[in-house]
């Protein structure tokens, strides 16, 4: 079974500062979606950015961008210029390819804090 | 927006007694989900359905069940409540692959269990 590691329960950051978020998984499959989520206190789940696992050229999204390593099987979330509205859950995702019976697995989660 | 709600959003219940939790979309997506939500855990996935009638376990199965009779609904039900079943549950729809790959989720219901 595939699964998801996040091995930083808790990160801080200063405000307008960078900040980078660990993601490891584990699969024998090459191609795969990966997923960053973000979850503010109101539990809402929003996409943050996505990765296809056959695109080697690493997803941008605006002042979020990931660093993804498909040989060790890392998947990193960089946020630049850290802002207020950043502090939340963040949650990685691995999207499985078996065509026809797909899951989303996801991390344990990162609780981002954005310090003023 | 995508089209999914569940309801309700809050609930409290007693331990032993049965719960349903809905989940309906108007996306017309196969794939639906029940993710719960504990801190520390992430989400965890409950069961999930990949058609109507079509359903499979999770890794955290035990004390669940699910029905999908209709492509738009998707029943999650605790047969008898008990108060490690206290969480926020999550409720997900997911397009067949295509040029959107992304799940959309439901906002939640928080359930206790006393």
């Amino acid at each position: 079974a595939q699964t998801v590691t996040q091995s930083q329960p808790e990160m801080s950051v200063q405000e307008a500062e960078t900040v980078t978020l660990s993601c490891t998984y584990d699969t024998s499959e090459s191609d795969y979606y990966l997923f960053w989520y973000k979850q503010p206190p109101s539990r809402q789940m929003i996409l943050v950015i996505r990765q296809e696992a056959y695109k080697q050229q690493n997803a941008t999204e605006n002042r979020f961008s990931v660093n993804f390593q498909k040989a060790a099987k890392s998947f990193s979330l960089k946020i630049s210029d850290s802002q207020l509205g950043d502090a939340a859950m963040y949650f990685c995702a691995y999207r499985t390819p078996n065509f026809g019976n797909e899951k989303l697995t996801f991390g344990t989660g990162t609780r981002l804090t954005i310090i003023p | 927006d995508a089209g999914i709600t569940q309801s309700p959003r809050h609930k409290v219940t007693e331990t032993g007694t049965p719960v349903t939790l809905r989940c309906h979309q108007t996306e017309n997506h196969r794939y639906m989900y029940w993710y719960r939500q504990d801190p520390g855990h992430g989400l965890r996935l409950i069961h999930y359905s990949y058609g109507v009638k079509d359903t499979d376990k999770g890794e955290v199965s035990d004390g669940y069940s699910v029905s999908r009779s209709k492509t738009e609904d998707f029943l999650l039900t605790l047969e008898s409540a008990t108060s490690s079943q206290t969480s926020v549950y999550f409720c997900a729809i997911l397009p067949d692959r295509g040029s959107n790959t992304e799940a959309f989720f439901g906002q939640g219901t928080r359930l206790t269990v006393v």
